[in-house]
């Protein structure tokens, strides 16, 4: 079974600083993708950034990249000059290389950027 | 151009009571998908209708719940007798289909209380 672990409920980072929310994932499948959502305090989800396990850089969206260690199973988060607007929960999720594309969650992380 | 819609926006039942969540896609989106969201939770998938059939049901949680999409665009969700426990968040996100567009657009959710 597919299962994708947040272990940080909770982080700090200061304003304008770099932060990396951990993420691992566990499947079986050759072919997975791998993304990241944020969802601020008004709900909605909003995406952020994907990998695909065979892509073979790490994928980069403006301030945020994605480390993807693929024998480590996991797939971090990292934004740079964290900003006050980036206060949210993240939410990292894995889709099966089927035609579904159905999205696994983890458990998210609170980011709080401290001025 | 529009995002994915939902209605209503926060819906409050009773116990037993019948409940219907509507979602509107992006246009041109063949893939729809259902998530519940619990409090402090990441989403979980409950259904995937690519056009207008239900092509994966595996995460509806019992026969109370089911969820159609008669023209392959608008989709509800219906719950039969709620239970206090089918209070949440339900999310509903829409992809434009086919392989190799991976990237799910969520709507704003329904928030189901039950008393």
């Amino acid at each position: 079974a597919q299962k994708i672990t947040q272990t940080q409920p909770g982080m700090f980072v200061q304003e304008k600083e770099a932060v990396t929310l951990d993420c691992t994932y566990d499947t079986s499948d050759p072919s997975y993708g791998l993304f990241w959502y944020k969802q601020p305090s008004s709900g909605e989800m909003i995406f952020l950034i994907y990998q695909g396990s065979y892509d073979q850089q790490n994928a980069t969206e403006g301030r945020y990249s994605l480390n993807f260690q693929k024998a480590r199973k996991s797939a971090n988060l990292v934004i740079s000059a964290s900003q006050l607007g980036d206060s949210a929960m993240y939410f990292c999720a894995m889709s099966r290389g089927d035609s579904s594309y159905k999205l696994i969650f983890g458990s998210g992380t609170r980011l709080l950027v401290r001025p | 151009g529009a995002g994915v819609s939902q209605t209503p926006s926060n819906k409050v039942t009773e116990k037993g009571k019948y409940v219907e969540l509507r979602c509107d896609p992006i246009s041109g989106h063949t893939a729809l998908y259902w998530y519940r969201q619990s409090l402090g939770q990441g989403p979980e998938f409950l259904i995937y209708f690519q056009g207008t059939g239900a092509a994966d049901d595996s995460g509806l949680p019992n026969d109370r719940f089911f969820a159609v999409r008669p023209e392959g665009s608008v989709s509800t969700l219906k719950i039969q007798r709620t239970e206090r426990g089918d209070s949440a968040v339900y999310l509903c996100a829409s992809r434009i289909g086919g392989s190799g567009d991976n990237e799910q657009f969520f709507g704003p959710g329904t928030r189901l209380t039950v008393l």
